[in-house]
């Protein structure tokens, strides 16, 4: 079974760093993209931007270039989705996905939650 | 890049057929054949539904279908069930490297 399976739930103070993952299995990790796509309470979905985990190349989408860093360790399966300095505007539930050219299957979510 | 236009709501009651609209422009919906369609229950992630604007992957009820018509895409669902009832949301390749989401319908099985 093709699988996804994020981090969990976070919760942070503003200006803090973070990492959340999302690792792989029942397939050839390197063959497909992961994407990144947040979703903000009560709102739609955005793509965020996504990595090729064979070579680590990496697409953003222009609203998130600069706020938000993808990377990927193809030894262990897993994509990654990292900010130096959070705000409260980055509480939202995110979601990584294979994607050819759609998304499937998605992971569970991470909740991340931005409060001093 | 904007979100594709999407009416925030649409709904028939059990057995009835729904279609939910998603428009974008010539540089996304109208410019490739890579336009899809999740499924979004409360509280999970979403679910593929429909691929390269009329695929369905395998485990989906033939009752969804979709097409597209210049820059609007369209998803149906015939013969509604109860568990029909959920967020929808299109997506579309946009060139350059970007992927562009819709702003989602809710679904309501009356």
């Amino acid at each position: 079974e093709v699988q996804l399976v994020q981090s969990g739930a976070e919760v942070k103070k503003p200006g803090e760093s973070l990492r959340i993952s999302c690792k792989g299995s029942g397939y050839s990790f390197t063959s497909y993209w992961i994407s990144w796509v947040r979703q903000m309470p009560g709102k739609g979905l955005e793509w965020m931007g996504r990595i090729d985990p064979s070579d680590s190349y990496t697409n953003y989408s222009p609203s998130f270039q600069g706020h938000v860093t993808i990377s990927a360790d193809k030894s262990i399966s897993t994509a990654y989705l990292q900010w130096s300095s959070l705000k409260a505007s980055d509480t939202a539930m995110y979601y990584c996905a294979r994607q050819g050219d759609w998304f499937d299957p998605w992971g569970q979510g991470t909740l991340v939650t931005v409060s001093s | 890049q904007s979100a594709l236009t999407q009416p925030p709501s649409a709904s028939g009651s059990p057995g009835q057929s729904v279609t939910i609209s998603c428009t974008g422009t010539s540089s996304d919906v109208g410019g490739y054949n890579y336009v899809s369609w999740y499924q979004q229950h409360p509280g999970k992630a979403p679910k593929l539904m429909i691929y390269e604007v009329s695929k369905r992957p395998s485990g989906v009820p033939d009752r969804f279908s979709g097409s597209k018509s210049g820059n609007t895409a369209s998803l149906t669902v015939s013969g509604l069930q109860a568990e029909d009832e959920a967020d929808y949301y299109c997506s579309s390749y946009a060139g350059s490297n970007d992927y562009v989401f819709g702003t989602g319908t809710k679904v309501t099985v009356l």
